[in-house]
């Protein structure tokens, strides 16, 4: 069974960059997407974007010129960097894996717990 | 972006009700759509993919259905443990969109 676990800084200042880490277990990074999505506090998912096992990226606009995204198949990990971070960048964050097969099947499944990023001097 | 609707945007109900959840996206987008149910404190959980796929263990009390711009969730007979916020989401394109969420709860 896939788990996933982000980990990472809960406390980002103003500017500086947001990094996380999500290692993936119970599965190999070498198929499918992983995906990152944030939730601000009593809001709404958006969807930030995805890394394909292959290393290619595909991001949201509304983060794309800040946003970057990797993996490391040796650690089974993938990564967020988010630059230049605001307090609207705060929110709760999970990684989780994209599934692409068959007809129409394409969905997010399954999700890490999620890990809170506030962004504060 | 492909906006995303749902409603209601909450609704209280009896155990034992029927419950219905209508997500209209704002660009036809055949039947890639997901819905997830979300508990406090949780993260999102898949119920149904493919508009009408039910995912592996989900009770047989949830539903999918619709196409192009019209979807529905349905729970039948609705159970303590439903109570929590259902979002529709969109795989027909990039950046990927969810709803912005109904909460059930029980009355």
């Amino acid at each position: 069974q896939v788990q996933l676990q982000e980990s990472g800084p809960g406390l980002v200042k103003p500017s500086e960059t947001l990094s996380l880490i999500c290692t993936v277990s119970g599965d190999s990074i070498n198929a499918d997407f992983w995906s990152w999505i944030r939730q601000p506090a009593g809001k709404g998912l958006e969807w930030l974007g995805r890394i394909s096992s292959s290393g290619s990226a595909n991001y949201n606009p509304s983060v794309k010129s800040r946003v970057s995204m990797s993996l490391d198949k040796s650690k089974n990990q993938f990564y967020l960097q988010l630059h230049s971070v605001t307090a609207a960048d705060t929110a709760v964050y999970y990684c989780a894996r994209e599934r692409v097969w068959g007809d129409y099947s394409d969905y997010i499944d399954p999700w890490g717990q999620g890990t809170l990023v506030t962004v504060s001097s | 972006d492909i906006q995303m609707t749902q409603s209601p945007s909450s609704v209280s109900v009896f155990v034992g009700d029927r419950v219905t959840i209508t997500c209209r996206p704002g660009h036809d987008i055949d039947r890639f759509l997901n819905w997830y149910q979300q508990k406090p404190g949780k993260a999102p959980k898949l119920l149904v993919f493919a508009a009408s796929t039910l995912q592996n263990e989900v009770p047989s009390r949830f539903s999918g259905g619709g196409s192009g711009t019209e979807f529905t969730l349905t729970i039948t007979s609705l159970q303590p443990e439903d109570s929590a916020t259902y979002f529709c989401q969109q795989s027909y394109s990039s950046p990927y969109t969810f709803g912005p969420g109904t909460k059930v709860e029980i009355k």
